[in-house]
């Protein structure tokens, strides 16, 4: 499984556009990055997944330089509702999507007024 | 659409009592997964159902744990008899076919607390 390195706390302010990047150097060919968010006392919400180059949802916006031993998770112009643990994962993609994840440890992100 | 649902929200117990934990996933969902996070550590996987049986069970950590997914719909984590490093929040996730690759549903959590 390749191993992924996140920052473990980020501070930024309302109105801003944040980004967390998450480095995985051992990335497989077959494998998907994929980020969840988790607020407390709730359980990890996927946010986004891609391959390579740019996704882009209502949520965010996943960057994936072509090497993909980095991504890049952009989430413009955060609001104090979007402090969580934000998780980069990556992993293979099986028959469909009936596959475990494995979660390090995230990055706290905190939103200040 | 409702979503995961996990029971009870908390429990407390002492070592070497019974506790057991149910999951109902999203109605639909033939995948069910397990996971838990102990103090200060990662959120680890446990084992993953596809309807009633088995397909990975790799993560449980000894044969103090026990799941079990009877018709293909809720499912039990039963830790029989507790013990202390038991103590953590139990996640319980599912995925059906419509589901976005590695995109699994969370529910809130159970936060076990052996005492």
């Amino acid at each position: 499984l390749a191993k992924t390195t996140q920052p473990i706390s980020m501070d930024s302010y309302e109105g801003q556009e944040v980004n967390i990047t998450c480095s995985h150097n051992n990335i497989a060919t077959n494998d998907y990055i994929t980020w969840y968010q988790q607020f407390p006392s709730q359980g990890p919400r996927f946010i986004i997944q891609g391959y390579k180059t740019k996704v882009t949802n209502e949520v965010a916006s996943l960057f994936i330089p072509a090497d993909r031993k980095s991504s890049t998770l952009s989430l413009p112009r955060v609001s104090l509702s979007d402090t969580a643990v934000y998780y980069c994962l990556v992993g293979a993609i099986s028959s469909g999507s009936a596959r475990q994840l494995t979660f390090g440890s995230g990055t706290q992100l905190t939103v200040l007024p | 659409e409702a979503g995961v649902t996990q029971f009870p929200s908390h429990s407390v117990i002492e070592k070497g009592q019974t506790v057991t934990l149910r999951c109902d996933p999203i109605s639909g969902h033939d995948n069910l997964y397990w996971y838990r996070r102990v103090m200060g550590k990662e959120i680890k996987f446990l084992l993953h159902f596809v309807k009633e049986s088995k397909q990975d069970e790799s993560g449980m950590p000894n044969n103090r744990f026990l799941a079990e997914r009877t018709g293909g719909t809720y499912s039990t984590l039963k830790v029989q008899p507790a013990e202390l490093e038991d103590s953590g929040v139990y996640f319980c996730a599912s995925s059906g076919a419509m589901s976005s690759y590695n995109e699994q549903f969370f529910g809130p959590g159970t936060r076990l607390t052996v005492l």
